[in-house]
C-alpha cells in the first residue's frame, strides 16, 4: 500500500519567513494530493490539494509543487504568521482510493 | 465547505461494552468514507476504508470483528468498536468524499475512554 513519509516533523520560523514541509510516496499510481492544517482539539482543514496532471498550484501564501518522477511533493507558506501556527499533514490517494496521511508537521510561528 | 459530523465527541465506556460512532455528510453524498485513529501528537492512522454498500476495507493489523464499520447509505457510516478494552482509548475522527480525487471532509472527531 501507500507510504507517505513527511519532513520535519517539527518546525519552527519567525513571522514573516517562509515554511517548507516535504513528503514522499510510494505508489507512482497516486494522483490526489492534498494538504490538511490541523489546529489543537480541532478537525483536519483542507487547505490546498494538487492532481498529478499540474505541477504546482498557488493560493495566495500557499503553494504546493509535485514531482511526480521523483514521487515527492512540498508545501509552502510565504509571509508566515502566528496564525499559521498548527499540525499540517500531507497525505495522497493511492491506487485503491485510500487516503493515507503523513506523520505531520508541528509549525511554530515566533512572532 | 461541505459538513460532516460526527456524534458522539465525547464517550466513556466500561471496558467490554460496545460503543457506536457516528459518521454523517450533511450536505453532500459520501461515496467513500474513511475511518481514522489519531493518538496524542501523530498522525492519522488509517482504519478502514468504507464505500456505501460494499464491505469496508481493513488497513493491516485493524481487527475488523472488533471494529464493526457500516456504510449502509450515502450520508451515514458507523464504526462500532466491540467488547472494548482500556486500550481502545484513542481519539476516532471520521472523513467523508464524494468522488476518488476530491477534497476529503472530516467530523469533528470522538474522544474514546475506556474504563
Amino acid at each position: 500500500g501507500e507510504n507517505v513519509e513527511q519532513h520535519p516533523s517539527t518546525l519552527s520560523v519567525q513571522e514573516g519567513d517562509s515554511a517548507v514541509i516535504k513528503c514522499t510516496y510510494s505508489d507512482s499510481a497516486s494522483n490526489y494530493f492534498p494538504w490538511y492544517k490541523q489546529e489543537l482539539g480541532k478537525r483536519p482543514q483542507l487547505i490546498i490539494d494538487i492532481r498529478s496532471n499540474v505541477g504546482e498550484k498557488k493560493d495566495q501564501r500557499i503553494a504546493v509543487t509535485l514531482n511526480k518522477t521523483a514521487k515527492h511533493f512540498s508545501l509552502h507558506i510565504t509571509e508566515t504568521q502566528p496564525e499559521d501556527s498548527a499540525v499540517y499533514f500531507c497525505a495522497a490517494t493511492d491506487s485503491w482510493g485510500k487516503l493515507q496521511f503523513g506523520a505531520g508537521t508541528q509549525v511554530v510561528v515566533t512572532p | 465547505g461541505a459538513v460532516v459530523s460526527q456524534h458522539p465527541s465525547r464517550v466513556i465506556c466500561k471496558s467490554g461494552t460496545s460503543v457506536k460512532i457516528e459518521c454523517r455528510s450533511l450536505d453532500f453524498q459520501a461515496t467513500t468514507m474513511f475511518w481514522y485513529r489519531q493518538f496524542p501528537k501523530q498522525s492519522l492512522m488509517l482504519m478502514a476504508t468504507s464505500n456505501e454498500g460494499s464491505k469496508a476495507t481493513y488497513e493491516q493489523g485493524v481487527e475488523k470483528d472488533k471494529f464493526l464499520i457500516n456504510h449502509a447509505s450515502l450520508t451515514l457510516s458507523t464504526l462500532t468498536v466491540t467488547s472494548a478494552h482500556p486500550e481502545d482509548s484513542s481519539f476516532y475522527i471520521c472523513s467523508a468524499r464524494a468522488g476518488r480525487n476530491t477534497e476529503a471532509f472530516f467530523g469533528q472527531g470522538t474522544r474514546l475512554t475506556v474504563v
